[in-house]
């Protein structure tokens, strides 16, 4: 059964570059069938899709934070990450990593989710 | 972009009556619409995709329906365990992937 779970900083300031790293257990990262997605939620609100990465690095950005966010892959260790740079009290979310369906892209499994909060 | 509009915001239901929600897209996914559930500080699950499809072990009372840009959720019988938010997310032109702002089903 795939698994994801996310890790990093729970608390980033202002200004600052949050970094997240997503586990994937239970299957390959390198499945030719899949993208690995990043998805946050602030406190109270909806769902927004911030990206997602093929096996091959190949990556997929929402243009709203394309010019902050970075999504790498490694597939040595089966897992991806998440930086976003110059990061404000709005970025304040939690954050899900999810399996995006290669030539379908719904998500499915997602991790646990992961809160990260700027402040100074 | 495309936006995803639901509606409505919340919708209270009895015990084992009938929920419907809605979602409407700002211009036609074919049937590239998928549905999730979301309980309180849980993840989002996958309950529908391709607008009617059932994900694995999604009880047969979730329906999907809907094609173009109007697409339905109905729960036919709600349960305790059915009492969460509902999301659309449309995948027919990405990126990015986009969500509707939810519904919220509670407890009459």
């Amino acid at each position: 059964q795939l698994q994801l779970q996310e890790s990093g900083p729970g608390l980033v300031k202002p200004s600052e570059t949050l970094s997240l790293t997503c586990t994937v257990s239970g299957g390959s990262i390198s499945s030719s069938s899949y993208y690995w997605g990043w998805i946050r939620q602030p406190p109270g609100k909806g769902l927004e899709w911030i990206g997602s990465i093929y096996y091959s690095g190949r990556t997929n950005y929402n243009p709203s934070l394309k010019s902050r966010v970075t999504i790498s892959v490694d597939t040595s260790k089966n897992q991806f990450s998440l930086k976003l740079s110059s990061v404000t009290a709005a970025d304040t979310a939690v954050y899900y990593c999810a399996r995006q369906v290669l030539g379908s892209n719904w998500l499915d499994p997602w991790g646990q989710g992961t809160l990260v909060t700027v402040s100074s | 972009e495309i936006v995803m509009t639901q509606s409505p915001a919340t919708l209270s239901v009895s015990p084992g009556e009938r929920a419907t929600l809605s979602c409407r897209a700002s211009q036609s996914l074919n049937s590239n619409l998928a549905w999730y559930q979301q309980k309180p500080g849980q993840a989002p699950r996958l309950l529908i995709y391709g607008a009617s499809t059932r994900a694995t072990g999604i009880p047969a009372r979730f329906s999907g329906s809907g094609s173009g840009t109007d697409f339905t959720l109905t729960i036919s019988s709600l349960q305790s365990e059915d009492f969460a938010v509902y999301y659309c997310q449309q995948y027919n032109n990405w990126p990015p992937l986009t969500f509707g702002g939810g519904t919220k089903v509670e407890i009459k």
